[in-house]
C-alpha cells in the first residue's frame, strides 16, 4: 500500500517551454500533498504544500506564477513549470501524506521526474 | 544554523560493520523524526520512524535525544545493499518535512 507514482519520470524541453507533471497517489486518498526539489549533491527542498480543493502554499522564494500546481481531486497533483529555464533542471519529487494516526503522518514519495532544459 | 544537520560523510565501512550516523535540529517544537534512504537518482524511501524510547527495526536502531536535540540510526552488521544516503528528516510545524543533506554511506566488500 501507499503507493505514489509521477509522470512523467523524465522530460527534456526546450527554454521557454512549459512542463507538466503528474502526482498520483494510488490506493490512498490524500488531502495533502507535497512538491519537492532536489538539486545534484543536495538535499530534498520543499516548494510548495498541494491542498485539495484549495490554493496550494508556497515556501519562501519558490515562484508561484512560475510553479503552477493544481490539486483538483483526492488522488492527483500537478506541478506545471511554466517557461522553463536551464536552471530549473533538477529533479521534482512529489510526495502525499498518509494520516497514521498514532504513528503521525507519514509522507510516501513519488519516484521523481528528472527535468533537463535545454 | 541550518534546522537539519547531517555529516555528508561518506562513510566508508567494510562488510559486517557497525555504522552510526546522527542529525542535529534546531526546532525544539519538532514532533516527529523520521529516517529516509535514498539511492542514487531515485526517491526516498521511509527507513524508519523514531520514537522518544528508540526503536529497533531488525539491524536498525533509532534513538531521539530530546534534550540534546538530536537523533540517531545505528546499522548493525553491514550489508553492500546498505550503501545509500541516509536522510534525516525532522517535521516542522504539524506535517511539513524538513530534510537534512544525507549521510553517504558505502560498505565495501
Amino acid at each position: 500500500g501507499a503507493v505514489v507514482s509521477q509522470h512523467p519520470s523524465w522530460v527534456i524541453c526546450k527554454s521557454g517551454t512549459s512542463v507538466k507533471i503528474e502526482c498520483r497517489s494510488l490506493d490512498f486518498q490524500a488531502t495533502t500533498m507535497f512538491w519537492y526539489r532536489q538539486f545534484p549533491k543536495q538535499s530534498l527542498m520543499l516548494m510548495a504544500t498541494s491542498n485539495e480543493g484549495s490554493k496550494a502554499t508556497y515556501e519562501q522564494g519558490v515562484e508561484k506564477d512560475k510553479f503552477l500546481i493544481n490539486h483538483a481531486s483526492l488522488t492527483l497533483s500537478t506541478l506545471t513549470v511554466t517557461s522553463a529555464h536551464p536552471e530549473d533542471s533538477s529533479f521534482y519529487i512529489c510526495s502525499a501524506r498518509l494520516l497514521a494516526g498514532g504513528n503521525g503522518d507519514t509522507q510516501y514519495f513519488g519516484p521523481g521526474t528528472r527535468l533537463t532544459v535545454l | 544554523r541550518k534546522e537539519v544537520e547531517q555529516d555528508p560523510g561518506p562513510f566508508n565501512v567494510p562488510e559486517g560493520a557497525t555504522v552510526a550516523f546522527n542529525c542535529t535540529y534546531s526546532n525544539s517544537a519538532s514532533q516527529s523524526f523520521f529516517w529516509y534512504r535514498q539511492d542514487c537518482r531515485k526517491e526516498p524511501k521511509l527507513l524508519m520512524s523514531v520514537y522518544s524510547s528508540g526503536n529497533e527495526d531488525g539491524r536498525f536502531t533509532a534513538q531521539l535525544n530530546r534534550a540534546s536535540q538530536y537523533i540517531s540510526l545505528l546499522i548493525r552488521d553491514s550489508k553492500l545493499s546498505d550503501s545509500a544516503t541516509y536522510l534525516c528528516v525532522v517535521t516542522s510545524g504539524t506535517y511539513k518535512y524538513i530534510f537534512g543533506t544525507g549521510t553517504r554511506l558505502k560498505v565495501l566488500a
